[in-house]
């Protein structure tokens, strides 16, 4: 079974308007994080938001926000006022056990932001 | 601050042919990792380092793959007798450890067998 699951290979949204990426996962752990990282075309990968299991706050980051449904394994990002430098690929990626601190990503999302 | 290096950016080899991929990571992390991703997909664990414990190499794919790692610095990934299924970004990341750092990642090596 997938561990990261993103089910949109690829969004269209017009500019200014917020977007939602979806990201469910499995786990059997109590204590895991979740991550979303950001690839523009030029291939780096960019830290974004980090939510971890035990937080009762939704985490935000600016324009960022991460929409954590627990009892749904569900951990959706959002992205307020879209702009045209939003568009890149987006990989959510869940970290278990803090004992090893390895990352597994889903597949991506390519968002592009229309003008 | 400096962020991880990897060198080089791009290499082409040819089938058969050893290659060792090279990371700098950032000075003071402990933890060292490196992903595969191939053309239009997502991150694949390769290895993970942390100080001088002994390595998680759990999602090296083959025998043909290896990795060091001197202490908390440089780390190489070397694959022997290269395949064409090894063409993939080869990305390396660090952090400091526990559950809320991220990981910084490097700009990739990019490999092309061909």
């Amino acid at each position: 079974a997938q561990k990261i699951t993103q089910t949109q290979p690829g969004m269209f949204v017009q500019e200014k308007e917020a977007v939602t990426l979806d990201c469910t996962y499995d786990t059997s752990d109590q204590s895991y994080g979740l991550f979303w990282y950001k690839q523009p075309s030029s291939g780096e990968m960019i830290f974004l938001i980090y939510q971890g299991s035990y937080d009762e706050q939704n985490a935000t980051e600016g324009r960022y926000s991460l929409n954590f449904q627990k009892a749904r394994k569900s951990a959706n990002l959002v992205i307020s006022a879209s702009q045209l430098g939003d568009s890149a690929m987006y990989f959510c990626a869940m970290r278990e056990d803090f004992g090893n601190e390895k990352l597994t990503f889903g597949t991506g999302t390519r968002l592009t932001i229309i003008p | 601050g400096a962020g991880v290096s990897q060198s080089p950016s791009n290499k082409v080899t040819e089938k058969g042919k050893d290659v060792e991929l090279r990371c700098d990571p950032i000075s003071g992390h402990t933890a060292l990792y490196w992903y595969r991703q191939r053309l239009g997909q997502g991150l694949e664990f390769l290895i993970y380092f942390q100080g001088n414990s002994a390595p998680d190499k759990s999602g090296l794919p083959s025998d043909r793959f290896s990795a060091e790692r001197t202490g908390e610095s440089v780390s190489t990934l070397t694959i022997q007798r290269t395949q064409q299924e090894d063409s993939a970004v080869y990305l390396c990341a660090s952090s400091l450890v526990g559950g809320v750092y991220e990981q910084y990642f490097g700009p990739g090596t990019r490999l092309t067998v061909t």
